[in-house]
């Protein structure tokens, strides 16, 4: 079965940039779709970039200015970048695998803490 | 972008007891692709239903999926004290992907 793990930085300052990566293990990398997607505490669930198995990436336009996502396949991971942060980016940050070539979602990460804060 | 809106925020029932969730969206879901997602405190989401109607793997058959077009629906045919938690719809058919606010089933 597919899993994913993810790791990043957590605790960051206002204009930082966010840096997080998720490997993916025992699959294959390039048979799935993979998404970043964050929860604000309290609130609901916020896609944030997504990439299909072609390669063509997929941006929440609210983001999209600030946002990239990216794939290393001879690693079986791919990567999100999310640039000048501000207290609205605090939330859990969840990687996740989309159950075949589709944009839903079967299998998440444990989810990174993100805080930002001075 | 489509807007995924769910009722009632908060349903309070009693285990054994039926629950009927609501998603309705603000134009058509591209060819049903809705989803429902379980979330409990602590937890990244459980993906349930996908295809407005099937089970994800492993997902025990009280949790059935109905609709199509704007109008979904989630039902837990009766409600085990697991079940107790936040449920959202998506549509994964047209980018951004979106999800509802949740819906809370909490015990009565």
């Amino acid at each position: 079965q597919v899993q994913v793990q993810q790791w990043g930085a957590g605790l960051l300052k206002p204009l930082e940039t966010l840096s997080l990566t998720c490997g993916v293990y025992g699959g294959s990398f390039s048979a799935y779709y993979w998404s970043w997607i964050r929860q604000a505490p309290g609130k609901g669930l916020e896609s944030i970039a997504e990439i299909d198995q072609s390669g063509t990436t997929y941006y929440n336009p609210s983001l999209k200015s600030r946002v990239m996502i990216s794939v290393d396949t001879s690693r079986s991971q791919f990567s999100l970048k999310l640039t000048s942060l501000t207290a609205a980016d605090t939330g859990v940050y969840y990687c996740a695998r989309g159950r075949g070539f589709s944009f839903v979602y079967s299998g998440w990460g444990q989810g990174t803490l993100v805080t930002v804060s001075s | 972008e489509i807007v995924l809106t769910q009722s009632p925020g908060t349903l309070s029932l009693s285990p054994g007891e039926r629950a009927t969730l609501s998603c309705r969206a603000s134009q058509t879901v591209y060819t049903s692709y809705l989803a429902w997602y379980q979330q409990k405190p602590g937890q990244a989401p459980r993906l349930l239903i996908y295809g407005a109607s099937s089970r994800a793997t492993g997902i025990p058959d009280r949790f059935s999926g109905s609709g199509s077009g704007t109008d979904f629906t989630l039902t837990i045919s009766r409600l085990e004290p697991d079940d107790f938690a936040v449920y959202y719809c998506q549509q994964y058919g047209s980018s951004p992907r979106t999800f509802g606010q949740g819906t809370k089933v909490e015990i009565k």
